[in-house]
């Protein structure tokens, strides 16, 4: 199948730094990712689409200003946590949609991030 | 507006026993409908997929759901676990009947007990 990864998988930072995710789709071209949310011992929560070349698509009750999200190319769409503050510690994945032969998500491994 | 409720946060079976997770959905249109398994600290892989074809879907692991729409479920199963299969799995259904805009249960925990 599709190969989607992420990077840092795991990151530290200070309250009030910046920090930015990529998610990267190896072996295919992406015009569409997704971004998740997931809290301890919860399910996936949908944060934005993403799509190649034009803004991303927030879901309701998440502030586009705090999770900078960029879709630059085909394969890679980075998420960008600005300000960051303690509550913002999550496990953050990405997916990547897949349009050949019908269409399917290719999810990335996580990004844990913690911040102090 | 689509939703998917999973019966049971925490499942535990023998190894070598029958593993039943159960998944129900509700959809205004014909859904498609996931099952993914996640092991600790990584990302989600897709099990399986109902795509309004065959109603038993087969998947990867010995894993297998079959789609009831009397019953809007869409239960997973394997004859016999194995301690690999220790991991959380998240049901699944996308808005609109594509696979753009995915929402997830909250999960099964699935403990194999040796």
């Amino acid at each position: 199948g599709a190969v989607v990864s992420q990077h840092p998988s795991r990151v530290i930072c200070k309250s009030g730094t910046s920090v930015k995710i990529e998610c990267r789709s190896l072996d295919f071209q992406a015009t569409t990712m997704f971004w998740y949310r997931q809290f301890p011992k919860q399910s996936l929560m949908l944060m934005a689409t993403s799509n190649e070349g034009s803004k991303a698509t927030y879901e309701q009750g998440v502030e586009k200003d705090k999770f900078l999200i960029n879709h630059a190319s085909l394969t890679l769409s980075t998420l960008t946590v600005t300000s960051a503050h303690p509550e913002d510690s999550s496990f953050y994945i990405c997916s990547a949609l897949v349009t050949r032969g019908g269409e399917t998500q290719y999810f990335g491994p996580g990004t844990r991030l913690l911040v102090l | 507006a689509q939703s998917v409720t999973q019966l049971g946060s925490h499942v535990s079976v023998s190894e070598g026993a029958l593993v039943l997770l159960r998944c129900n959905y509700s959809s205004s249109v014909p859904p498609y409908l996931f099952w993914y398994v996640q092991y600790p600290n990584q990302g989600l892989q897709l099990l399986l997929k109902y795509t309004s074809a065959a109603t038993l879907v087969k998947g990867i692991n010995g894993f297998e759901a079959e789609f009831k729409k009397s019953e809007t479920s869409f239960h997973l199963t394997k004859p016999s676990a194995h301690m690999s299969d220790a991991a959380e799995y998240f049901c699944a259904v996308s808005d609109s009947g594509r696979d753009d805009k995915i929402i997830f249960g909250k999960g099964t925990r699935l403990h194999i007990l040796p």
